[in-house]
């Protein structure tokens, strides 16, 4: 079965430091990933995706990620956080067909000023 | 275009009370999923549609029943709810060749007194 863990349940960084959050999965043939951001009461909107190709992938709001299939993680990055970028972040991970994503518990990132 | 919709945005039940959420989507998709999100769980996959007409369980299928009316609709029904049932519930949508991307709604907030 697959699944998904996020070690950093809570991230405190300052405004205008980077970031790098982290994320390993276990999948027995190539995953398909994922980075969902959720604002306090809000669903979930998409960062970035992996699927195949490039292993860096550019995201919206100037994330980005990395496969490393050696080492079973897809950490996301950003160099220059804001203070907009304060939410919580979910990777997921799912198969080629219709079933359903399975998500990390989450990490929680704090923005100090 | 208003993607994946949910009613209501929030419930309160009584233990023993039973209610349908529905969920529903305008972008043509075939797939669609139930999820709940608790506290420092993430989301986990209640039942899912791969396409209009069937439907099949997830991770915590538990005390649950859905139905995909038709193509848009996707309800999930709670014949007696618990308190262990107080949760966000999230529906998602997808389509075939779009790299197992998902579409979420904004989300029903559920609590079971």
């Amino acid at each position: 079965a697959q699944s998904v863990t996020q070690p950093d349940i809570h991230i405190t960084v300052s405004e205008g430091a980077s970031l790098e959050l982290r994320c390993n999965y276990s999948y027995g043939a190539t995953p398909y990933l994922f980075w969902y951001v959720q604002s306090p009461g809000q669903g979930l909107q998409l960062l970035l995706k992996y699927f195949s190709g490039d292993t860096l992938v550019q995201g919206i709001k100037g994330f980005e990620a990395e496969f490393k299939r050696s080492q079973s993680s897809f950490n996301l990055r950003k160099p220059s956080v804001h203070w907009s970028d304060a939410a919580e972040y979910f990777c997921a991970v799912g198969a080629g067909g219709a079933d359903g994503l399975t998500f990390g518990k989450g990490t929680h990132l704090i923005i100090q000023p | 275009n208003a993607g994946v919709t949910q009613t209501p945005k929030f419930q309160v039940l009584k233990t023993g009370q039973s209610m349908t959420l529905q969920c529903a989507q305008d972008m043509n998709h075939n797939s669609m999923y139930w999820y709940r999100q608790d506290p420092g769980m993430g989301l986990r996959l209640i039942y899912y549609s791969a396409s209009e007409g069937t439907t099949d369980k997830g991770e915590v299928p538990n005390g649950y029943n859905v139905s995909r009316l038709n193509k848009r609709e996707f309800s999930l029904r709670l014949e007696s709810a618990a308190p262990s049932q107080t949760s966000v519930y999230f529906c998602a949508s997808r389509n075939l060749g779009q790299n197992n991307e998902q579409f979420f709604g904004p989300g029903t907030r559920l609590t079971v007194l």
